[in-house]
């Protein structure tokens, strides 16, 4: 099926680890994004790209790092992974000024 | 800097109760109110997309009707499948990036 696709769905890190969450879409959407959703505190967007090679931070972007080399694809990088970064991570696409579509998230917990 | 604001954040119906949530927002120069919903484990899922105030759009027993400080959605005849949260969201005039509330978390019991 059509859509955005994350890996893994799960994953628990130690303090100061690494890892990089994996975000694909084959919708030919140029723009894409990486938001982290925490209790009560609705979506916060982290990193976004308007097209491959482009990129630009979010609201919250401390802690994480992104790159853009093709149209489909948007991984999200968190280098020394903190107990702060426990969250649910998704990544969405989007055409020009639509509905974005969703992954079905990426659940980390950094103890 | 873009704001939305949903309430309530909690909404406990009984089935066929039908009721309303709010989604205030901030935005100079609003592009598109959206809404969208989101069961539990999963990503959002795209419901709606306002352009003007006075515009209106249903989906079975949901309706979103926009003004030009606020959204609704109202839920007509709720059924428990329609628990969920519903999030509310703004575009603003010169980017590409959703500004989100925190949801309404729905609760239909049968």
């Amino acid at each position: 099926n059509a859509g955005v696709t994350q890996t893994p769905k799960f994953r628990i890190l130690k303090i100061g680890q690494s890892m990089t969450l994996q975000c694909a879409q084959d919708m030919n959407h140029n723009y894409m994004y990486w938001y982290r959703q925490d209790p009560g505190m609705g979506l916060k967007l982290i990193y976004y790209s308007v097209g491959a090679g482009i990129t630009d931070k979010g609201e919250v972007p401390n802690g994480y790092n992104v790159s853009r080399s093709t149209t489909e694809d948007f991984p999200l990088r968190l280098e020394l992974a903190a107990p702060s970064q426990t969250s649910v991570y998704f990544c969405a696409s989007s055409g020009q000024i639509n509905g974005y579509t969703f992954g079905s998230g990426t659940r980390l917990t950094v103890v | 800097e873009d704001q939305v604001t949903q309430s309530p954040e909690a909404l406990r119906l009984q089935e066929g109760e039908s009721s309303s949530l709010n989604c205030s927002y901030t935005v100079s120069g609003l592009r598109g109110l959206f809404w969208y919903r989101q069961d539990p484990g999963k990503g959002p899922e795209f419901l709606f997309t306002l352009y003007s105030a006075g515009e209106e759009k249903e989906k079975e027993r949901l309706k979103a009707t926009l003004t030009k400080k606020e959204s609704f959605l109202h839920i007509t005849a709720p059924k428990p499948e329609d628990s969920a949260t519903y999030l509310c969201a703004v575009l603003g005039p010169n980017d590409y990036k959703l500004s989100f509330g925190a949801g309404t978390t729905v609760t239909v019991r049968a």
